[in-house]
């Protein structure tokens, strides 16, 4: 099946600074990825998404990048505060396709530290 | 709406019996699935539905597995004669039928079989 890894298991940093996640994909055909955050003890949620006829993408205190040539996604906090404290998981999905799945990477989990 | 829903948050039960859990997807959201997560890995596709159509199943879907979605609404999970290795979280999420849009998760059922 198809690979969808992150380059760090763990990332730490301190409130208010930036924290950028990184997830590497495998599948060229991939044409939608979603970032996800999970608390624990509760199921993924939703954070940012974004097509692959776009390399950036902006909400509110997060960016999405994503680099095609080279199968690579980021997720951009900005002043990152302890609620954001979670595992980060990239998903990809080739959305053309009737089975629509999302495969997910490992995560990386995030402590914000105050 | 109160998004996605599962029941049980948690169950409990002996090697080789059978479990059921069910999910109540966002109404209106034709598209099911349904994902295994085990500690620190993300989370696992196994079977997703369009309407009451299981359209894909995962190879970790064993014979043991069923899972169903009678009138295109709700949706069960069965594991028959379970396994300490089917212990884990199951996470159900919804989406639209369009392409290309996000999944919404549930907050997962805890399995542990003892």
């Amino acid at each position: 099946g198809e690979s969808v890894g992150l380059h760090l298991p763990t990332l730490s940093v301190q409130e208010g600074d930036n924290s950028i996640i990184n997830c590497a994909y495998s599948n060229s055909a991939s044409d939608y990825f979603i970032w996800y955050k999970q608390e624990s003890g509760k199921g993924p949620q939703f954070i940012i998404d974004i097509r692959s006829n776009m390399d950036k993408r902006q909400g509110q205190r997060v960016t999405v990048l994503l680099n095609k040539t080279v199968k690579h996604l980021s997720l951009q906090i900005a002043a990152t505060q302890p609620g954001d404290s979670a595992v980060y998981f990239c998903a990809e999905n080739t959305g053309g396709r009737a089975g629509n799945q999302f495969y997910f990477g490992t995560g990386t989990s995030l402590t914000v530290i105050p | 709406d109160t998004g996605v829903s599962q029941n049980p948050r948690h169950k409990i039960t002996k090697r080789g019996q059978n479990v059921t859990f069910r999910c109540d997807p966002i109404s209106e959201h034709n598209r099911l699935y349904w994902y295994r997560q085990t500690l620190g890995q993300g989370p696992e596709f196994l079977t997703y539905f369009q309407n009451e159509a299981q359209l894909e199943k995962s190879r970790l879907l064993s014979d043991r597995f069923s899972a169903e979605r009678p009138k295109g609404s709700f949706s069960t999970l069965e594991i028959q004669r379970t396994e300490q290795g089917d212990s884990a979280m199951y996470l159900c999420a919804s989406s639209p039928g369009v392409a290309n849009t996000e999944a919404f998760f549930g907050q997962g059922t805890r399995l542990t079989v003892v």
